[in-house]
């Protein structure tokens, strides 16, 4: 079974909206992690977590919220979405001691009108 | 600051072998990884360096070199199949697990 699961896999949200990305993960590990995926681009940290929580900034924050309420769960909020924030995000997950090897959910191909 | 640098593209033939490049620049290193990502899909962790030297995984080998800022991914004995984007990502702290990633080189073997 997918240990990483994302909802939805895709959406469309109108300018202005607010868009909450959900994460699950069952491998039972602490880190967990939001990037997105610009087409034809590498992957950028949004926020992470090593604590149910709690949530730290990656390397591109602004816009973004998340929250992660559970070990269980991370979730990124967008309180109010705009066109730039079209992408594909993905959420992962890392044990504490396996800081190289990180698992991926599929995807989230969010479209901003 | 923090860069990793890949070439875009790579084509190869079936039955030879690729080798893919990364270059980094870094405040601090500790340890690089390659991940696959095909099409439409999630990055799939493939390798991962620390230490100097040559990596020997079977179909995918692992090169680094800190004191250069570099490492190549070398996938021998191609299969159409191997046909995806190869990611390279750098950690600077270990604690963090934070990754820096390439955009990734899109490589196409052809038969």
């Amino acid at each position: 079974e997918a240990a990483v699961t994302q909802s939805p896999r895709s959406k469309v949200a109108v300018t202005g909206g607010k868009v909450t990305l959900s994460c699950h993960q069952t491998n039972n590990h602490d880190y967990m992690y939001w990037y997105r995926q610009d087409t034809g681009h590498g992957l950028r940290l949004i926020h992470y977590s090593y604590v149910a929580d709690s949530t730290e900034k990656g390397d591109i924050p602004d816009g973004y919220k998340a929250s992660r309420p559970s070990q269980e769960n991370f979730s990124l909020i967008l309180e109010l979405a705009s066109l730039s924030q079209t992408a594909v995000y993905f959420c992962a997950s890392r044990a504490p001691l396996g800081g190289l090897e990180q698992y991926f959910g599929p995807g989230t191909r969010l479209t901003v009108l | 600051g923090q860069g990793v640098e890949q070439p875009a593209k790579l084509m190869s033939v079936e039955g030879t072998f690729a080798r893919v490049n990364c270059t980094y620049s870094t405040s601090g290193f500790n340890g690089l990884s390659w991940y696959q990502q095909r099409e439409g899909q999630a990055p799939v962790f493939l390798s991962y360096v620390v230490l100097d030297g040559l990596k020997d995984s079977g179909h995918f080998s692992t090169f680094l070199s800190r004191s250069n800022g570099y490492s190549y991914l070398l996938l021998t004995e191609l299969q159409i199949k191997d046909s995806a984007s190869y990611l390279c990502a750098v950690r600077n702290n270990t604690n963090t697990g934070k990754l820096t990633f390439g955009d990734g080189t899109v490589l196409t073997v052809k038969p």
